[in-house]
């Protein structure tokens, strides 16, 4: 089952601007990560952040989690057309031994 | 390149046939994971292999079965193929399952059932 739900659902906005998606999750957890995907491609891997970090950084990125409300966002700061994908959350359960449960996706569009 | 290598990209079937979907790493990574892909589902994980020799079922593992041929390769079949296996799949792969590592995804096959 859908362990991470996305919001919102798709967002459009205009080069330059700011995109903030936001992620939230049912139960503890080990990890929490984010993956773009491109139109028609494999997923790629952006950032990690464990339970215990409440922020990271990663060029135009930036990631914050809350454990106590459960809740994860992800920020990509003066964005471009090529930032046009499909984001999504996945989480890791507090044993670190199981594999990647992943929310719906938030579908970005930058436009020019 | 390194990375992860699916074959084929794209596949057609009828009701009924089988196929095995292939997948590669050339990573030297132990832990390997098959997904599929729905619109407005994200992504279901169908099998996983730990490390070389052990498979686990996913969330949705009926109408599949899977196959770690070594550190490799990591293939997944469906014996009779219905119309709800339409979809698009990934392969995945880690160093090794625990936590700490992105995963590294393949291209993906997009299979239609019809």
């Amino acid at each position: 089952s859908q362990q991470g739900e996305e919001d919102p659902q798709a967002l459009s906005i205009q080069e330059g601007e700011n995109a903030t998606m936001n992620c939230s999750y049912k139960t503890s957890i080990n990890n929490l990560q984010w993956y773009r995907q491109n139109s028609g491609r494999g997923l790629v891997h952006l950032i990690l952040i464990r339970s215990n970090e409440r922020e990271k950084h990663s060029g135009r990125l930036r990631v914050t989690l809350d454990t106590s409300k459960k809740s994860s966002s992800l920020l990509i700061t003066a964005s471009r057309a090529a930032d046009t994908a499909s984001y999504f959350c996945a989480t890791v359960a507090p044993s670190g031994n199981t594999p990647l449960v992943f929310g719906k996706g938030t579908r970005l569009s930058v436009i020019a | 390149n390194a990375g992860v290598t699916q074959t084929p990209k794209f596949q057609v079937l009828k009701t009924g046939q089988s196929m095995t979907l292939q997948c590669a790493q050339d990573m030297n990574h132990n832990s390997m994971y098959w997904y599929r892909q729905d619109p407005g589902m994200g992504l279901r994980l169908i099998y996983y292999s730990a490390s070389e020799g052990t498979t686990d079922k996913g969330e949705v593992p009926n109408g599949y079965n899977v196959s770690r041929l070594n550190k490799r390769e990591f293939s997944l079949r469906l014996e009779s193929a219905a119309p709800s296996q339409t979809s698009v799949y990934f392969c995945a792969s880690i160093p090794q399952i625990s936590a700490g590592y992105g995963y590294t995804f393949g291209s993906g096959t997009r299979l239609t059932v019809v």
